[in-house]
């Protein structure tokens, strides 16, 4: 079984770098086409792609945030981390990391979330 | 980035009726499409990808269809537990983009 969740700080102060980890179970992602993608959705919002890592170490990013993001692996551990510096205000919001479906571009298995608020 | 519209942004229905979502695409997408259902303080759960393919476990009274720029979702006889926040996605090309999302209430 497939599973993922997200952990990190549940508030940051406006511009602190913010630190999440998902950690994973169930797949490698050194198996060919596993990739892990971050989303967020603020409250009350809509859904907004992040990042995503692939089994081959590719990683892609929203351009509009792409000098603000940073995802990595440690396939050992299980984990993708995601990095996001100089947090505002409205970056507050529930933070997911979901898993592409193989073959097909669409979020196939999620965590949880984690909500992040940024108020000093 | 290629927007998403979808309406209505709330729809009333009883259980029972068949329900239609709408998702718009301010380009073509082909069939790059995938549909997600939400409830309140869960993750999304996706229910079709590719426009009209059927993901494992979802009922069969959901379906997709459509290509290019229009398509909809479709509940045939709505349930209890069909009452919750529908969101498109197009991921044609980068940046992968939601809809605003379709609440549905109980009428």
């Amino acid at each position: 079984q497939v599973t993922l969740k997200e952990s990190g700080p549940a508030l940051v102060k406006p511009t602190q770098t913010l630190t999440l980890t998902c950690t994973f179970s169930g797949f490698s992602l050194s198996t060919f086409a596993m990739r892990v993608n971050w989303i967020r959705q603020p409250p009350g919002k809509a859904l907004e792609w992040l990042a995503r890592i692939d089994w081959d170490d590719d990683k892609f990013y929203r351009a509009s945030l792409k000098t603000r993001l940073t995802i990595s692996k440690d396939t050992s551990k299980n984990q993708v981390v995601l990095t996001m510096t100089n947090m505002d205000p409205v970056d507050t919001a529930t933070y997911y990391c979901a898993l592409l479906k193989r073959g097909v571009d669409a979020f196939h298995v999620w965590g949880q979330g984690t909500m992040v608020t940024v108020s000093s | 980035d290629i927007q998403m519209t979808q309406s209505p942004s709330t729809l009333s229905a009883s259980v029972g009726d068949r329900v239609t979502i709408t998702c718009r695409a301010s380009q073509s997408i082909s069939r790059w499409l995938a549909w997600y259902q939400q409830k309140p303080g869960k993750a999304p759960k996706l229910l079709i990808y590719d426009a009209s393919s059927l993901e494992s476990g979802v009922p069969s009274g959901f379906s997709g269809s459509g290509s290019g720029t229009e398509f909809t979702l479709t509940i045939s006889s709505l349930q209890p537990d069909d009452f919750a926040t529908y969101y498109c996605q197009q991921y044609n090309s980068f940046p992968w983009t939601f809809g605003q999302g379709t609440k549905v209430e109980i009428k």
